[in-house]
């Protein structure tokens, strides 16, 4: 079965760190198109970042300067570093390719 | 940052028609926005339904159907059913990246 799944989120400090991961089975994270979305307590879904076919990558401005994705190939990894981690970053974060999800984790930016 | 718009709420009887629009502030949506629909259900994560405007994932019911329609992307439900009760986004990339609309609450009544 196409799985994909999240680690690695919980609670961490305002201006902290984090590292998600998401492991793919019976599916490869590269070259394919890979995506982080997040949802907010109560909100719709915001579009975080993405990696295409091509390597490139894409940030939307609210996490900008701040975030990282990149994948392990070897590990069949994707993942999104956080940095800088604010309030309004609280949220649950899946990952994504174009048509599988993760289940999703939680990742709580409070002091 | 555009802004991607869809009805807040939409009302469809049991075995009808409704479709689901999804426009954008920069202007006419085409396929080189390559539009993505999902529908997310209570207490679960999203799931998609349609992607690259009109590509039907394996396991979407074939009552979802999407397409482009007066300048928007669409997604149209023919033979609504109780089980379609619940959210739905709309993604659409700008020079590859992307933002979601607010979401429609459908309601099946």
């Amino acid at each position: 079965e196409v799985q994909l799944v999240e680690s690695g989120g919980g609670l961490i400090q305002p201006g902290g760190s984090l590292r998600l991961s998401c492991a793919a089975s019976e599916f490869t994270v590269s070259p394919n198109y890979m995506s982080w979305v997040r949802q907010a307590p109560g909100k719709g879904l915001e579009w975080v970042s993405a990696i295409y076919r091509d390597d490139r990558t894409n940030y939307a401005d609210s996490v900008k300067g701040r975030f990282t994705i990149s994948r392990d190939n070897s590990k069949n990894t994707l993942y999104l570093h956080m940095n800088s981690l604010r309030a309004e970053d609280t949220a649950v974060y899946y990952c994504a390719s174009h048509v599988v999800w993760g289940q999703g984790i939680l990742v709580t930016v409070s002091s | 940052q555009a802004v991607v718009t869809q009805e807040p709420s939409l009302t469809v009887s049991p075995g009808g028609t409704v479709t689901l629009t999804c426009g954008s502030s920069t202007g006419v949506v085409t396929s080189e926005h390559y539009p993505y629909w999902f529908q997310q259900k209570p207490g679960q994560g999203p799931r998609t339904l349609i992607f690259d405007t009109s590509s039907r994932h394996s396991s979407t019911p074939a009552r979802f159907s999407g397409s482009l329609l007066g300048g928007k992307a669409a997604l149209t439900l023919s033979g609504a059913q109780p089980e379609d009760e619940t959210e739905y986004y709309c993604l659409l990339f700008y020079s590859r990246v992307g933002v979601f609309g607010g979401g429609t609450k459908l309601t099946v009544l």
